[in-house]
């Protein structure tokens, strides 16, 4: 069965300091990885994906993420994150087979001054 | 602007009643679902749809129920059988296939 793994539930940081969430993957099958980000109280807000190509993908605010199937690994990262960031950034995988997202627990990041 | 909408926002309800919660997309997505919140556990799926008028149990739907009428719109009701209900319930669409879902700014649903 496909699962999404994410390897810790906090992770705090300073600001200005870079950050790594990461996110494993069990999948047999073609896959198509997801970070979606929430803040208190609101909907979760598609970061960036994975569907095929450059394994490479960024996102508008300087997350990026790097698509690794050897380690079937999609972890997150950022070079320099700032207080704005602090939310909860959930991991999703999805296959062609079923239509549907599978998502991580989910991991807090908090940015302290 | 084309998007998915959630009602209420907040929602607050006495035990031993029903309750349903809105969800309309105007997104022309065939495929819309439904999620519990809570602290620490992640999304867990309540019901999903991929077609007017068929939908399917996800991992936790003792308790719910839903219907799928019309494209754009997939109501959740919260019965009286669920025992915990107080949450925070978030609702997604997507098209055919994978390409990611789009979220509601969900509804927090409290049992007073």
């Amino acid at each position: 069965a496909q699962s999404v793994t994410q390897l810790d539930s906090q992770v705090p940081v300073f600001e200005e300091a870079p950050v790594e969430l990461r996110c494993n993957y069990s999948s047999s099958v073609s896959v198509y990885l997801f970070w979606y980000v929430q803040y208190p109280n609101q909907g979760l807000q598609l970061l960036l994906k994975y569907l095929s190509g450059s394994t490479l993908v960024e996102s508008i605010n300087g997350f990026e993420a790097e698509f690794n199937k050897s380690q079937t690994s999609f972890h997150l990262r950022k070079p320099s994150v700032h207080i704005s960031d602090t939310a909860e950034y959930f991991c999703a995988a999805g296959s062609s087979n079923t239509g549907k997202l599978i998502f991580g627990q989910g991991t807090t990041l908090q940015v302290k001054p | 602007d084309g998007g998915i909408t959630q009602s209420p926002k907040y929602l607050f309800r006495k035990e031993g009643q029903n309750v349903t919660l809105s969800c309309e997309q105007n997104l022309n997505h065939d495929a819309m679902y439904w999620y519990r919140q809570d602290p620490g556990q992640g999304l867990r799926l309540i019901y999903y749809s991929q077609i007017v008028n068929d939908f399917q149990k996800g991992d936790i739907a003792e308790g719910y129920s839903v219907s799928r009428e019309k494209k754009e719109s997939f109501p959740l009701t919260v019965t009286s059988a669920q025992k915990n209900p107080t949450a925070f319930y978030l609702c997604a669409s997507s098209i055919a296939g994978i390409n990611g879902y789009t979220f509601g700014s969900g509804t927090r649903l409290t049992v007073v």
